[in-house]
């Protein structure tokens, strides 16, 4: 299995509050992404790292924000929660694109009340 | 608008039957299908997959079919295993969107003893 954790697991937070959760792995894979997984909506793209500091958006991006200092740490930042983005979060990692071979993470369930 | 679409959300088989999980495209761009098995409380874990050039891949028990005039992609599970209950996802990717994956809301799949 591919080295990657996500913490925290398990959230509850308030509306208005900050929110950052991490991935880190130990594969040294270039690629790194953000899922949110919602019933009904499959995964859908928030954002993800092509290297150190490269970042771009994905599909549902708005009221997230992302960070990669290091190749093994992808922060996402949520910097006022609200109740629509209550959802489970999953990390992933690639070493290549063109596969679409992706190696998770065992997800972040984050509850805004 | 989803491009990709699983329309049965959930579908029960007998063990030691075929399984047979469907997937539908809009987009003549994708060229690369994958297949994910995702078990509760964990991340998808990456099954098969098929590029657009291909109608079949087999690894094992699963194999899946392409039809590109359709827009139709199925796995195939034979025989099925208790194992393989799971929600399985199809996602696609093209060249021209930097194969950003789009994924489909997934299919439960219980097998029966």
């Amino acid at each position: 299995d591919a080295g990657i954790t996500q913490s925290p697991r398990h959230k509850v937070t308030e509306t208005g509050t900050p929110v950052t959760l991490r991935c880190h792995q130990t594969e040294n894979h270039r690629y790194m992404y953000w899922y949110r997984q919602d019933p009904g909506h499959g995964l859908r793209l928030i954002h993800y790292s092509y290297g150190v500091k490269d970042t771009d958006k994905g599909e549902v991006s708005d009221g997230y924000s992302v960070s990669r200092s290091k190749t093994e740490d992808f922060l996402l930042t949520l910097e006022s929660a609200t109740s629509s983005q209550t959802s489970v979060y999953f990390c992933a990692i690639s070493r290549d694109r063109g596969t679409g071979e992706l190696f998770f993470g065992e997800g972040s369930r984050l509850t805004v009340l | 608008d989803q491009q990709v679409k699983q329309n049965s959300p959930s579908l029960s088989v007998q063990e030691g039957r075929i399984s047979i999980l469907n997937c539908d495209y809009t987009n003549s761009m994708f060229d690369y299908f994958l297949w994910y098995k995702k078990y509760p409380a964990e991340g998808p874990t990456f099954l098969i997959s098929i590029s657009s050039i291909k109608d079949k891949n087999e690894d094992g028990r699963f194999t899946v079919f392409l039809n590109k005039s359709a827009k139709h992609l199925s796995l195939h599970i034979v025989p099925s295993q208790p194992g393989d209950s799971a929600v399985y996802f199809c996602a696609a990717s093209a060249r021209g969107s930097n194969y950003q994956l789009i994924w489909g809301a997934g299919t439960k799949l219980i097998i029966k003893p």
